[in-house]
């Protein structure tokens, strides 16, 4: 899997958008790019995935540029409920095995009052 | 619905026991997955099972065992041989597909 990079830390204040950023300039043509988040003491929870395409879900849109080095995850209306860890993972999914995503350190979001 | 059940919540054990951490799905995935996440860090993969019948380690299996016997089941036993089993343990699972993993709820490992 392709090595990420995120920020450690984040706030964003109730009701605003979060942009979280992701650097992945190694990510191969063939690997996507995940968003999973984790609330304390919990799984972490799939967010959103793509290819090179810009995804939209209820959750959350995920912008990856064009040449494919960096996405940006957005959630358009931040509520208190959204504090987490984001883990931004470029993974390849092996249609035929199991394919072993790396998770990282991620980015710690305090959405705040 | 469908989804995947880690029993149980909290688990401990006193120093030198084996003990055995429950991962079931009714997702009918293929693969399973289980990862270790200690305090601060991000997760790391102890084994992973593509098919039943079949088990590869990831990144720090020592100390661990898995089987799977049945599709639905991919049990962790922590060895006494695992020098810091004190952990939170995450179990997931995949379809084949581009959809990524569905991770239990965990459980955290106590050994005292």
């Amino acid at each position: 899997d392709a090595k990420t990079t995120q920020p450690t830390s984040m706030d964003c204040a109730e009701g605003r958008a979060a942009n979280l950023p992701c650097n992945h300039s190694t990510i191969s043509g063939n690997e996507y790019v995940y968003w999973y988040r984790q609330i304390h003491s919990q799984g972490p929870q799939y967010i959103i995935h793509g290819l090179k395409n810009n995804e939209t879900n209820e959750m959350a849109s995920l912008i990856i540029t064009e040449d494919r080095k960096s996405s940006t995850l957005i959630l358009p209306h931040a509520t208190l409920r959204d504090t987490a860890v984001y883990y931004c993972i470029a993974g390849y999914i092996n249609t035929g095995t199991a394919s072993k995503l790396t998770f990282g350190t991620g980015t710690r979001l305090q959405v705040t009052l | 619905d469908g989804g995947i059940t880690q029993s149980p919540k909290y688990l401990f054990r006193k120093e030198g026991q084996n003990v055995t951490l429950s991962c079931e799905q009714n997702l009918n995935h293929d693969a399973m997955y289980w990862y270790r996440q200690d305090p601060g860090q991000g997760l790391r993969l102890i084994y992973y099972s593509q098919i039943v019948n079949d088990f590869q380690k990831g990144d720090i299996a020592e100390g661990y065992s898995v089987s799977r016997e049945k599709k639905e089941s991919f049990p962790l036993t922590v060895t006494s041989a695992q020098k810091n089993p004190t952990a939170f343990y995450l179990c997931a699972s995949s379809d084949r597909g581009e959809w990524g993993y569905t991770f239990g709820s965990g459980t955290r490992l106590t050994v005292v």
